[in-house]
């Protein structure tokens, strides 16, 4: 299994609401990544979690909130979202994190969650 | 703030023409730099990375090269065929998780 799959694949949400994107792989990998990408903009690092615990966060506003359950799971919770956070929110996994050479090997991705915030 | 620039940022190509096409990263606290393939409604897939300068890789019709001291990557595409229309990213890391990505070069093949 190569895959990294995400769900929702669409999810529309108010201003007001709480949801969760969900993200899970079953390679083993012990590097998970948040990415936002918005139209004609490269994707843009938000986190990464390397053996379950947070490494980097870039920034991020804390109405997203990152968890990282177990090793196969990622999961980012919304809140309190603006209608600029509309955007397609990618998930990505690698084999090995930074303390073993992580960004030396490949990240598998998934097909992203398109949200729209209304 | 780190640049990854990539050009073109379109192309369109005859069906069987070869074309090329370039990324640029910061020369300094280079550890890999990744190639990405993304076809319009599919995840994003890796090409290649890579770590060494003077690197060559190749994948079938696709090839890369990658000169770290000045900074620069090539993806070639050999006798382009529909199914390699996509957006190509090329990706730059100093050595964290972080990638840092380019805005892409969107392929188009005529045919």
């Amino acid at each position: 299994d190569t895959e990294v799959t995400q769900t929702p694949k669409h999810l529309v949400m108010g201003m007001t609401n709480k949801k969760s994107l969900k993200c899970e792989q079953h390679m083993g990998h012990r590097a998970m990544y948040w990415y936002k990408q918005k139209a004609k903009k490269p994707p843009e690092l938000m986190f990464v979690y390397s053996y379950e615990k947070l490494s980097i966060n870039e920034s991020v506003p804390s109405r997203f909130s990152p968890e990282c359950p177990n090793s196969s799971l990622l999961n980012l919770h919304l809140h309190a979202l603006q209608p600029e956070d509309s955007a397609l929110y990618l998930c990505a996994s690698s084999p090995r994190a930074a303390r073993t050479g992580g960004s030396g090997t490949e990240a598998f991705f998934g097909q992203g969650t398109r949200l729209t915030v209304v | 703030i780190l640049n990854v620039e990539q050009s073109p940022q379109s192309l369109h190509v005859q069906e069987g023409d070869s074309t090329n096409f370039t990324c640029s990263f910061p020369s300094s606290n280079f550890y890999a730099l990744h190639w990405y393939r993304w076809e319009t409604a599919k995840s994003p897939e890796a090409l290649f990375v890579m770590t060494l300068n003077g690197d060559e890789k190749k994948k079938g019709r696709i090839s890369a090269t990658l000169n770290t001291k000045e900074g620069y990557s090539y993806l070639y595409i050999k006798g382009s065929q529909p199914e390699d229309s996509a957006t190509y990213l090329c990706a730059f890391s100093s050595g964290n998780e972080k990638l840092t990505f380019g805005t892409g070069t969107r392929l188009t093949i005529i045919p």
